[in-house]
């Protein structure tokens, strides 16, 4: 069974600074895909990214980047220069390829990241 | 254009009454999730849709919830004699479905049962 998870429960930093979420998963397949999901105050849940298990590729955009590494099972999001706005709930969510169930999402526990200025 | 939209934002029930939860995907999307966020459990899944089929509905809480989908288009999430752990927000996202894509979350419908 998958598995998803989000060590970090609360992160809080100051405006500007660097920030990690870290994210490991557990899954049996060989295909897969990984997301990230970031949830604001007002609640809606926003697509960030999505990669393949076959793309290990790091994947840069803007202030936003992802770190995938099959071989620790890890696929870290780094915000550079943090800004009030960032705060928000991060989730890290795992799907396999199920006929039953689709494309669903495993998610993990979240990491609530709050940026002071 | 749209996005996913859910009705009604918020529902307050009291105990054993049913509740109506409906979700208005991405037009031109086949594919629907229903999923729950509530403080206990977290984010998870209940039930997927592809058209108007559900091939699996294991993982529904309990018997007193159902789905369906009409017209490869509009879901309802029914839930009968409500429960206080009922309580949650009950997302609906749609994906364009034939293969790993992303999903696109509505805002949600927060249930309080009391």
């Amino acid at each position: 069974a998958q598995k998803v998870t989000q060590a970090q429960t609360e992160i809080s930093v100051v405006e500007k600074e660097d920030v990690t979420l870290d994210c490991v998963y557990e899954t049996r397949d060989t295909t897969y895909y990984l997301f990230w999901y970031k949830q604001p105050p007002s609640g809606e849940l926003v697509f960030l990214i999505r990669r393949n298990s076959f793309d290990e590729q790091n994947e840069i955009s803007g202030r936003y980047s992802w770190n995938f590494q099959k071989s620790t099972s890890s696929f870290n999001f780094t915000i550079t220069a943090s800004q009030v706005v960032d705060s928000a709930v991060y989730f890290c969510a795992l799907s396999e390829a199920n006929n039953n169930a689709g494309n669903m999402l495993t998610f993990g526990g979240g990491t609530r990241l709050m940026v002071k200025p | 254009g749209a996005g996913v939209s859910q009705s009604p934002s918020n529902k307050v029930t009291e105990k054993g009454k049913d509740v109506e939860l409906r979700c208005d995907p991405i037009s031109g999307h086949t594919a629907l999730y229903w999923y729950r966020q509530s403080l206990g459990q977290g984010l998870e899944f209940l039930i997927y849709f592809q058209g108007n089929s559900a091939p699996d509905k294991s993982g529904l809480p309990s018997d007193r919830f159902s789905a369906e989908r009409t017209g490869g288009s509009v879901s309802t999430l029914t839930i009968q004699r409500t429960q206080q752990e009922d309580s949650a927000v009950y997302l609906c996202a749609s994906s364009m479905g034939g293969g790993f894509v992303e999903q696109y979350f509505g805002p949600g419908t927060r249930l309080t049962v009391t």
